[in-house]
């Protein structure tokens, strides 16, 4: 079946550094990734919508300078987050959404900032 | 109010029992409804879409009310391995095809 990729599952860095996560759709093409965003006990949060060749679509709250998305090819969307600070920390998940009715998600990248 | 809630839980149940979930959403526009497991520190996985006519999957039986805009998940004879945190999620049409909002999750724990 259909299958999402993320890069690194986990990392842990210093407040003040950026970090890039990869989402990648590995047998299908992805004209739109969904980046989502869990905090512990809480439920899955949209960030924002990615989209192959375009601008992404940010949710209300979601800071668009620092949470920089590229979707640059039809199989890979980026998520930066750009100067982590620890209540950066969380779980981000993509999902990647073949215009078919199911949704593929990521495994899922785990920040931890210091 | 929330766009997905859902019964908060924790359900604490012995094996074969039968559990129930409600989920309810507030955009009457959504035109999709699914129920995902997370198991801990993990993705969600989809667990079934939810159809109008209601459907069923071996033990788990999902129903769709659009008059009063819920969907519920029924699991028969629990087994120890369904204990997950279970969401419902929701997808409106239109601009936002695609786009599912989750709701909190429930945790359930089948215990001997």
């Amino acid at each position: 079946g259909a299958v999402v990729s993320q890069h690194p599952s986990r990392v842990i860095c210093k407040s003040g550094t950026s970090v890039k996560i990869e989402c990648r759709s590995l047998d299908f093409q992805a004209t739109t990734m969904f980046w989502y965003r869990q905090f512990p006990k809480q439920s899955l949060m949209l960030m924002a919508t990615s989209n192959e060749g375009s601008k992404a679509t940010y949710e209300q709250g979601v800071e668009k300078d620092k949470f920089l998305i590229n979707h640059a090819s039809l199989t890979l969307s980026t998520l930066t987050v750009t100067s982590a600070h620890p209540e950066d920390s969380s779980f981000y998940i993509c999902s990647a959404f073949p215009r078919t009715d199911t949704q593929y998600f990521g495994p899922g990248t785990r920040l931890t900032v210091l | 109010r929330k766009e997905v809630e859902q019964d908060p839980g924790p359900f604490n149940v012995p094996e074969g029992a039968t559990v129930a979930f409600n989920c309810t959403y507030s955009n009457s526009a959504s035109q999709s409804f699914f129920w995902y497991r997370q198991d801990c520190r993990k993705e969600p996985k989809l667990l079934m879409s939810v159809y109008s006519s209601g459907n069923e999957d071996g033990r788990f039986t999902a129903q769709l009310n659009r008059a009063s805009q819920y969907i519920s998940l029924l699991i028969r004879d629990s087994k120890l391995s369904d204990s997950a945190t279970y969401l419902c999620a929701v997808r409106a049409g239109g601009t936002s095809y695609g786009k599912l909002t989750f709701g909190q999750g429930t945790i359930l724990t089948v215990h001997p």
